[in-house]
């Protein structure tokens, strides 16, 4: 069965960076597009990044661009989050998901990591 | 940017039928996807391409879409179907395509 297991969350302080990581099982990883999103608490769904199947299209959104950088390894059938220049803004839970088609649904999704963004 | 607009709470009986929609320009034109996320879990998707259900979604869930406005209904509400529930689609309308979320409706079954 498909699986997406977040990991790499934790406390940092603003500035800081981190990298997240989204282990992936249960399907070809190296045919789907993947994406970040996140849910800061008690706020609703907020959509990172987004990354095609080879790693050759990316997209952000606005809020994070410039800061973080989505990457792919297929051979490991891993997909990352490097996040810089954190702010205290960023703090949320990060769900890694995946994409059924470039441009449809996240049929699905991991169980999510902490992140927060405080000194 | 494309904005979605739902209701911040929808509340029904039990065995009623509850609608909850998103509110969007010419959202009638795009692919509406719907999510479910109960507290403490991750999102899971009820309805797809305004109203396919993916497997294991019961048949108590549907979808529509037209105009401005796509709605996800409910029927025969169970206690369990209490969660919050958000709308999705893509914006491609820039050269940098866009997931945009509705800001989500909390189902409160009374």
């Amino acid at each position: 069965q498909v699986q997406l297991v977040e990991s790499g969350g934790g406390l940092v302080k603003p500035g800081g960076s981190l990298r997240l990581s989204c282990a992936a099982s249960g399907f070809t990883f190296s045919d789907y597009y993947m994406s970040w999103i996140r849910q800061a608490p008690g706020k609703g769904l907020e959509w990172v990044s987004y990354i095609s199947s080879s790693g050759s299209t990316i997209y952000y959104a606005d809020s994070v661009k410039g800061r973080f950088t989505i990457s792919r390894d297929n051979a490991k059938n891993s997909l990352y989050l490097q996040m810089n220049s954190l702010r205290a803004e960023d703090t949320a839970v990060y769900y890694c998901a995946r994409v059924f088609d470039p441009a449809g649904y996240f049929d699905y999704w991991g169980q999510g990591t902490l992140v927060t963004v405080s000194s | 940017s494309y904005v979605l607009t739902q209701p911040p709470s929808v509340s029904v009986a039990p065995g009623q039928t509850a609608r909850i929609t998103c509110g969007g320009n010419n959202i009638g034109s795009k692919s509406v996807h719907w999510y479910q996320q109960k507290p403490g879990q991750a999102p899971v998707l009820v309805v797809y391409d305004d109203s396919d259900r993916p497997s294991g979604i019961p048949e108590r869930f549907s979808g529509s879409n037209s105009g401005n406005t796509a709605t996800l209904t409910i029927s025969r509400v169970e206690a369990g179907d209490e969660a919050d529930y958000y709308c999705q689609v893509w914006d491609s309308s820039s050269d940098h395509p866009k997931v945009v979320f509705g800001g989500g409706t909390k189902l409160t079954v009374l």
